[in-house]
């Protein structure tokens, strides 16, 4: 059974520093989905990643793909406001016509001006 | 504008009663999902389709039952089994084939229990 877990749960970061969140994931995974969740609100895809050494970015945010570490980061830049959110990561367990998806807890990522 | 409509927004259920959510999906999408959402968590899995008239349990559809008479709408009934249902319900679909076959969600129903 897949199991996705995320670190930190809980980031608060300075306009304008760096920062990544991790997402671990237990078994082969061969799609890594990232989300944001703005508060009482639903949610919003960001990035699928399919292959290993995989990097997709959009903006200030960037999400690669380690299959081999069973790892997947999302990587924030010169952080903003706007960032505000709650970003989830969840992998596939997949089998034959299955398209199950397996969330992680989410990071809670609060930008302090 | 093609999307996901989840209804109502909040939703209030008595003891003893059985609820249903509703979701409408104008995506042509032949997958639909249910999840539950409870404060600081992830999502978890309710009851998914992937094709109308069947559907399959997720990790937590005890106290749930749904239906998928047509494509386009996969509504659940929250039963008087479920002990703890207050929740954010948010309903999802993909179009079930390709590589990268996204889910989108609806905005959610928060259920309360009074």
């Amino acid at each position: 059974e897949l199991k996705v877990e995320q670190n930190p749960l809980f980031l608060s970061m300075q306009e304008g520093k760096n920062y990544t969140i991790y997402c671990n994931y237990s078994t082969t995974s061969d799609r890594l989905y990232w989300y944001r969740q703005d508060p009482g609100k639903s949610l919003e895809s960001l990035f699928v990643l399919l292959s290993n050494g995989a990097v997709k970015q959009e903006g200030r945010l960037m999400a690669s793909l380690d299959t081999k570490a069973r790892l997947s980061t999302l990587h924030i830049t010169a952080a903003v406001h706007d960032l505000s959110a709650t970003y989830f990561c969840a992998g596939r367990s997949s089998n034959f016509g299955n398209e199950k998806l397996t969330f992680g807890t989410g990071t809670r990522l609060t930008i302090i001006p | 504008d093609g999307g996901i409509t989840q209804s109502p927004k909040y939703l209030f259920r008595k003891e003893g009663q059985n609820v249903t959510l509703s979701c409408e999906q104008n995506l042509n999408h032949d997958a639909m999902y249910w999840y539950r959402q409870d404060p600081g968590q992830g999502l978890r899995l309710i009851y998914y389709s992937q094709i109308v008239n069947d559907f399959q349990k997720g990790d937590i559809a005890e106290g749930y039952s749904v239906s998928r008479e047509k494509k386009e709408s996969f509504p659940l009934t929250v039963t008087s089994a479920q002990k703890n249902p207050t929740a954010f319900y948010l309903c999802a679909s993909s179009i079930d084939r390709g590589a990268k076959n996204i889910q989108y969600f609806g905005a959610g129903t928060r259920l309360s229990v009074l």
